[in-house]
């Protein structure tokens, strides 16, 4: 079956150890974004790609960084990780950007001790 | 900015119905809405573009208002199933991206 696959789905790490979140999809869509969700929070975007085309929105901090190598994998990397960041990470897709069905992975339980 | 969902929180017995609201300040070109149970993903129940269509998905269908940059969500004869946290993404026109509201909680007893 088509989908969204996320690895780990649970990422233990130190503050301030840089760690790298990556999504992987066999949909073949445009778009690929990243949503940062806490507790009993709405999903928010971080970012997306549209093709190669990198959205940043403008109140993700310079911490999160992201990289798209080619159209099925996503990377999300933390540089420096605070007790703040401790949260669910959701990779989804769309055909195209905006008015278009979103699938979610299954999403990234990230702790930072 | 946010939209914002009404009610924060619904407690049905399995059979009633439900309406989830979802208001904007800003003029939309499209309302998501999709349902997330605890600890999965979201999961994309339907979309509604500009235009005050209204789209159904076997018992829950929902509603767009575009004059009043509202939509509302229906649930008619609730199931258990239904249970789980219901956000409604909102897109401005040209934004091309999705801002979700702050959630719906949705219980279904039997």
């Amino acid at each position: 079956d088509a989908m969204v696959i996320q690895n780990p789905r649970y990422q233990v790490t130190q503050f301030g150890k840089p760690v790298t979140l990556s999504c992987s999809q066999t949909l073949n869509h445009n778009v690929m974004y990243w949503y940062q969700q806490k507790s009993s929070q709405a999903p928010k975007l971080l970012f997306h790609y549209y093709d190669k085309d990198f959205n940043n929105e403008a109140d993700t901090p310079d911490n999160f960084q992201s990289r798209r190598p080619n159209t099925s994998f996503c990377f999300l990397d933390i540089r420096s990780p605070g007790l703040g960041d401790a949260a669910m990470y959701l990779c989804a897709t769309s055909r195209d950007p905006g008015a278009s069905e979103q699938y979610f992975g299954p999403g990234t339980r990230l702790t930072v001790t | 900015q946010q939209p914002v969902q009404s009610p924060q929180a619904v407690i049905l017995r399995e059979g009633e119905d439900a309406v989830i609201n979802c208001s904007s300040s800003k003029a939309l070109y499209s309302v998501h809405w999709y349902r997330q149970k605890h600890g999965e993903a979201p999961v994309f129940l339907m979309i509604l573009l500009k235009g005050g269509e209204q789209k159904g998905h076997e018992k829950i269908s929902a509603s767009f208002n575009e004059k009043k940059q509202q939509s509302s969500l229906y649930l008619t004869a609730s199931q258990l199933s239904y249970s789980g946290t219901y956000f409604c993404g909102t897109e401005k026109a040209g934004a091309q991206k999705l801002v979700f509201g702050q959630g719906t909680r949705l219980t279904i007893n039997p």
